[in-house]
C-alpha cells in the first residue's frame, strides 16, 4: 500500500536550472496538492488539483507550474530555480475536498536546495 | 486573513507527564481543524480531525478540543512516552482545497 510517493527525496539545483518533483498516489483520490514548508513557518499551499485536467493556484504559486493529466500523478515543475525556492516540498491527496473530513495523506517530502 | 498560531514552539517533558499543546486561529469561519504529527525527515500523519460542529475528538491517549467561537484548539496527550516525540501541527480548513497550518510545536519526551 504505497499511498503518496514523492521523488526525488533530495535534490540540489543551481540557480536558473529547472526540474520536476514527482508525486503519485495509488488511492484514486481526486484532490491533490503541493505545499512547501520553510523553517519556523507552517506549510503553505503552492498549487492544487480537484481532478484530472483541473489545476489552480494556491497561496504561493509564483515560479511553479503543475499539470494533472491522470488521476494518479501531479508533478510540480520549477521553471527557473531561485535560492528562495530552497524548501521542503510535500504532496498531499484526499478523496474529496478537505471540508468533508476525509483523511489527508502526505508524501514523505522532497528536500530541495538551490545554490 | 486567517492566521494560525501554535504555542509553545518547543516543549520538553519527562516521560509519563500529561501535556497540552495549543493552537489558535483568527477567523472562526472554518469547516474543520486537524492535528498532524510530523517525524523528522517524514511527511505529516493525520491524528485527529474535529468538524466545526464538534467540540472534541479522542483517539487513544490523544484528545483534541475545539472552541470555534474563541478561535482555540488544544491537543491533550496523556501519559506521554518517548515515542510521542515529534512535531505537532494544527491546520484549519477554510475551503475544500486549502488547509492553513500553524508552524508547529516540537515535542521532546525524555525517558
Amino acid at each position: 500500500n504505497a499511498g503518496v510517493t514523492q521523488t526525488p527525496k533530495f535534490q540540489v539545483l543551481k540557480t536558473g536550472q529547472s526540474m520536476t518533483l514527482q508525486c503519485a498516489q495509488d488511492m484514486n483520490h481526486e484532490y491533490m496538492s503541493w505545499y512547501r514548508q520553510d523553517p519556523g513557518m507552517g506549510l503553505r499551499l503552492i498549487h492544487y488539483s480537484v481532478g484530472a485536467g483541473i489545476t489552480d493556484q494556491g497561496e504561493v504559486p509564483n515560479g511553479y507550474n503543475v499539470s494533472r493529466s491522470t488521476t494518479e500523478d501531479f508533478p510540480l515543475r520549477l521553471l527557473s530555480a531561485a535560492p528562495s525556492q530552497t524548501s521542503v516540498y510535500f504532496c498531499a491527496s484526499t478523496p474529496t475536498g478537505a471540508t468533508s473530513g476525509n483523511t489527508i495523506y502526505f508524501g514523505e517530502g522532497s528536500w530541495l536546495t538551490v545554490v | 486573513k486567517q492566521e494560525v498560531t501554535q504555542i509553545p514552539a518547543a516543549l520538553s517533558v519527562p516521560e509519563g507527564e500529561n501535556l497540552v499543546l495549543n493552537c489558535s486561529f483568527t477567523d472562526s469561519a472554518i469547516y474543520n481543524l486537524q492535528w498532524f504529527r510530523q517525524d523528522p525527515g517524514k511527511g505529516l500523519t493525520s491524528l485527529l480531525l474535529i468538524q466545526s460542529s464538534q467540540r472534541e475528538q479522542t483517539s487513544g491517549r490523544l484528545n483534541a478540543s475545539l472552541d470555534k467561537s474563541s478561535g482555540r484548539s488544544t491537543l491533550y496527550i496523556a501519559a506521554s512516552q518517548p515515542g510521542d516525540s515529534a512535531t505537532y501541527l494544527c491546520a484549519v480548513c477554510h475551503s475544500s482545497y486549502k488547509l492553513i497550518f500553524g508552524s508547529g510545536t516540537r515535542l521532546l519526551v525524555r525517558p
